[in-house]
């Protein structure tokens, strides 16, 4: 079975440009996460899904970041404008429902913002 | 608010030998403690859980404990090998809303010298 996709795995962008990391749960599975990891934060959650309804934003830095899940296989992360502290790994995660406890992450994408 | 704590930053030890990871959590509500490990590269793998119905788990050559009241839970890896170097991640779910989200420690970079 395919695990989680993400793309693109490397994503170099200029200051004030608009970026898109995207993400394909695996099948079947209901939850959706994305966490952003850097050296001085950690792993940090951003936002999650249930049913592709955000369910908890609080990680989310500020209104330069959104997320959007139109259907259950795929999910958006966009970053407009981006600067060069946005520059970290993203990572997307699922877990097949709500209360279910594993959370299968994809390989990430590195962002770096110039 | 919630924290999960983990300790070391650091670990290295010789083949053969055993290692300890140690984590703290805030939330005495969580009650599913996970653990992973990431490879240069590579996004986190759940590696143990532990639920806190239970005191200790074991899969081989890891182990993990969970004293509820003291809010501590620790990784246990005997005879380690050089494939054991990674960065590993304690995390404790906290419950919010229509679900849980997993709150992580700042990670343990292992080295297992041959």
């Amino acid at each position: 079975d395919a695990g989680v996709i993400q793309s693109p795995r490397h994503e170099v962008t200029e200051m004030g440009q608009e970026v898109t990391l995207r993400c394909k749960p695996i099948s079947g599975h209901n939850s959706l996460f994305w966490y952003r990891q850097t050296m001085m934060r950690g792993l940090e959650l951003l936002i999650y899904f249930n049913n592709n309804v955000p369910i908890d934003d609080s990680g989310m830095p500020e209104d330069r970041f959104s997320a959007k899940m139109p259907n259950a296989s795929f999910s958006t992360l966009k970053i407009q404008p981006s600067e060069p502290r946005d520059s970290a790994v993203y990572f997307c995660a699922s877990s097949l429902a709500a209360g279910t406890d594993t959370q299968y992450f994809g390989p990430g994408t590195r962002l770096t913002v110039l | 608010g919630e924290n999960v704590e983990q300790h070391p930053s650091t670990l290295s030890v010789q083949e053969g030998d055993s290692a300890v990871i140690k984590c703290t959590y805030s939330d005495s509500a969580s009650n599913y403690f996970p653990w992973y490990k990431q490879e240069l590269g590579k996004g986190p793998q759940l590696i143990i859980d532990i639920r806190s119905n239970v005191g200790e788990k074991k899969d081989q050559r890891i182990a993990v404990t969970l004293n509820k009241t003291a809010k501590h839970f620790s990784l246990h890896i005997t005879e380690t090998q050089p494939e054991d170097s990674a960065v590993y991640f304690c995390a404790a779910r906290v419950w919010r809303n229509q679900g849980g989200k997993l709150i992580f420690g700042q990670g343990t970079e292992l080295s297992v010298k041959p």
